[in-house]
């Protein structure tokens, strides 16, 4: 699986929009970009993944750029409970791995008042 | 929506002991599940992927000695780390995928050998 790159740690003020940004340059044709989050002493929570196009959810968008060298995560109103360390992973759905991620270290989001 | 469950979510237990950490999907089938173990301001590391049926997978570096795997049924995976020591200390987390897209997690397991 590729690797990717994000910033340690990140601050935004809360009810502002968050703007996580991750790097896959050397992403293959059929890796997926997923995102995650952890909340401190839990497991991990599924946010959201896309192939090529960006995706919405209820919970963030996800912007990957035409290159799919980058993608962005946008948590549009942060609030104090979306501080996490939040993971950006890239990896092939399904197939042989049938599901494996392989975590990096991730970005440290702080939400602040 | 899909759960997966651990259980127990923290235990401490002196050195020297096994202790036994389950994992459960409770509401679908997993015919893999897979181990991480994350160590204070770390990321996660994959340990093992637990197989239904068959042995399990382990990465690099881990023993499989060490932690044993089980995957006894399609709903139920557990951790056994055997002849427990302080730096086994650390929060395991089991995962399972739904469908080829998404893989849920556990809430965790806290180890505590003393």
């Amino acid at each position: 699986d590729a690797k990717t790159t994000q910033p340690p740690s990140m601050d935004c003020a809360e009810g502002r929009a968050a703007n996580l940004p991750c790097n896959h340059s050397t992403i293959s044709g059929n890796e997926y970009v997923y995102w995650y989050r952890q909340i401190h002493s839990q497991g991990p929570q599924y946010i959201i993944h896309g192939l090529k196009n960006n995706e919405t959810n209820e919970m963030a968008s996800l912007i990957i750029t035409e290159d799919r060298k980058s993608s962005t995560l946008i948590l549009p109103h942060a609030t104090l409970r979306d501080t996490a360390v939040y993971y950006c992973i890239v990896r092939v759905a399904g197939g042989n791995q049938g599901g494996k991620l392989i975590f990096g270290q991730g970005t440290e989001l702080s939400v602040k008042p | 929506g899909a759960v997966v469950s651990q259980h127990p979510s923290w235990v401490i237990c002196k050195s020297g002991t096994s202790v036994k950490i389950e994992c459960r999907s409770l509401d679908f089938q997993a015919t893999t599940m897979f181990w991480y173990r994350q160590f204070p301001k770390q990321s996660l590391m994959l340990m093992a992927t637990s197989n239904e049926g068959s042995k399990a997978t382990y990465e690099q570096g881990v023993e499989k000695d060490k932690f044993l795997i089980n995957h006894a049924s399609l709903t139920l995976s557990t951790l056994t780390v055997t002849s427990a020591h302080p730096e086994d200390s650390s929060f395991y987390i089991c995962s399972a995928p739904l469908v080829a897209g998404e893989l849920f997690f556990g809430e965790g397991s806290r180890l505590t050998v003393l």
